[in-house]
């Protein structure tokens, strides 16, 4: 089985801080994806990224950047967590570029005070 | 840019009963349509895929239905049960690529026992 997981299920910032999430996923793919999950507005792709050390903007990158220096581990970064922030933060991977499969890991609910 | 909507937000039934999960699409120009499910707090697990080829696809109790030229999307879900009881989700897929993957806003459903 596919596992990917995320380093904390839940994290409590204080407005400026940076914040780290990660995501490890143990099945050799390609492809990793950070999604933040709002009430009312569905997942939104954040950044993806197609190999180690390549990233690409999703819808709505302001405000994130992304680190990918080993093939297994995607980082998602928040050089300055601000209060509108507070989301779920949901990473997937898949195979291939072509893959339609992509598996997701349980979620980092993030509230940022 | 694609939208995709979910009517109900929130659906409860009696155990038992058979249901009819919608998701509607604006652009019928689609690669795919996933069906995913996530329980409170969890990631999302893909259900089934319907390539714009297919009208649908089915999975022991489940049924996936494709009407591209209307946009709409069906899961079918018979004789429910409490494990049923998630939040659904569909996925529609405009080309490849990361940020060609379009979510609804999910429906959330409870079967009551």
């Amino acid at each position: 089985d596919v596992k990917v997981t995320q380093s904390s299920r839940y994290l409590v910032k204080r407005t400026g801080e940076k914040v780290f999430l990660e995501c490890v996923q143990d099945m050799d793919h390609e492809n990793m994806f950070w999604y933040r999950q709002d009430p009312g507005l569905g997942l939104r792709l954040i950044y993806f990224s197609y190999d180690v050390k390549m990233k690409e903007k999703g819808d709505i990158p302001e405000g994130y950047s992304v680190s990918r220096e080993k093939k297994e581990r995607f980082s998602l970064i928040l050089e300055s967590a601000s209060t509108n922030q507070t989301s779920m933060y949901l990473c997937a991977s898949s195979f291939s570029a072509n893959s339609y499969e992509q598996y997701f890991g349980p979620g980092t609910r993030l509230t940022v005070t | 840019k694609q939208e995709v909507t979910q009517i109900p937000a929130a659906l409860s039934v009696p155990e038992g009963e058979n249901l009819v999960l919608n998701c509607s699409f604006t652009d019928s120009a689609i690669y795919n349509l996933q069906w995913f499910r996530q329980d409170p707090g969890k990631g999302l697990t893909s259900l089934l895929l319907i390539q714009s080829s297919q009208r649908e696809q089915t999975s022991g109790r489940l049924n996936a239905s494709l009407d591209k030229s209307s946009g709409r999307s069906t899961l079918y879900i018979a004789a429910s049960q409490p494990g049923d009881s998630a939040t659904y989700l569909c996925a529609v897929r405009i080309g490849t690529g990361a940020n060609n993957l379009f979510f609804g806003t999910g429906t959330r459903l409870t079967v009551i026992p």
